[in-house]
């Protein structure tokens, strides 16, 4: 159980082009999705928490108008990266919290690849 | 001081060796303890979730928690070389809006 998906998997694009990425939890009901940006030998590190039917909580620094996140229901949230520039180039991992309040479940990851 | 500090190796063992990964935090009000493993290019797996102070046993995996050293440890018995990955401790305290604080993650390598 506690299965999280994300897609693609693997993308690559244009600068300038927005990009969004889909996150699921397969066999569970999540409240709260977070999204996290991990650099090549760094760790996590969280850019927003996504509650559903509600506005994300974005982590100081992290433009809120540049990562769009919706989280429209129970097992589903997307994150878009907008007008993507070659800075922008990482792997991107949300993961799924079940309902009750602590457990993590984590997807495995979209890497982005900005041309 | 950070709030969860972990060695981040690489940490080289042969096959068959008994592992110690730790972490120490500085936060009083973490409850929740977690240690996930992260193979190369994929996302965090949870291994082992423990609640307080104590022991907790999976397969060759062991958790310990002691709170009032504000220390965690994960041990790794027979380990193989498919347990090469990086490890990362993560806590919570556990409130409604807290998050998952992670440590760093510490790269473990398994020789055949």
């Amino acid at each position: 159980g506690a299965v999280v998906s994300q897609h693609p998997s693997w993308v690559i694009c244009k600068s300038g082009t927005s990009v969004k990425i889909e996150c699921r939890s397969l066999d569970f009901q999540a409240t709260t999705m977070f999204w996290y940006r991990q650099f090549p030998k760094q760790s996590l590190m969280l850019m927003a928490t996504s509650n559903e039917g509600s506005k994300a909580t974005y982590e100081q620094g992290v433009e809120k108008d540049k990562f769009l996140i919706n989280h429209a229901s129970l097992t589903l949230s997307t994150l878009t990266v907008t007008s993507a520039h070659p800075e922008d180039s990482s792997f991107y991992i949300c993961s799924a919290r079940d309902l009750a309040g602590v457990t993590q479940y984590f997807g495995p990851g979209t890497r982005l690849t900005v041309l | 001081q950070k709030e969860v500090e972990q060695d981040p190796g690489p940490l080289s063992v042969p096959e068959g060796a008994i592992v110690s990964l730790n972490c120490t935090y500085s936060n009083s009000a973490f409850q929740y303890f977690m240690w996930y493993r992260q193979y190369s290019r994929k996302g965090p797996e949870l291994l082992m979730y423990t609640y307080s102070s104590g022991n907790k046993e999976d397969g060759r995996f062991t958790a310990q928690v002691d709170k009032s050293s504000k220390y965690i440890s994960l041990f790794i018995r027979d380990s193989q070389p498919s347990d090469s990955a990086t490890y990362l401790c993560a806590m919570i305290s556990g409130g409604g809006y807290s998050t998952l604080t992670f440590g760093k993650g510490t790269m473990l390598l398994v020789s055949p």
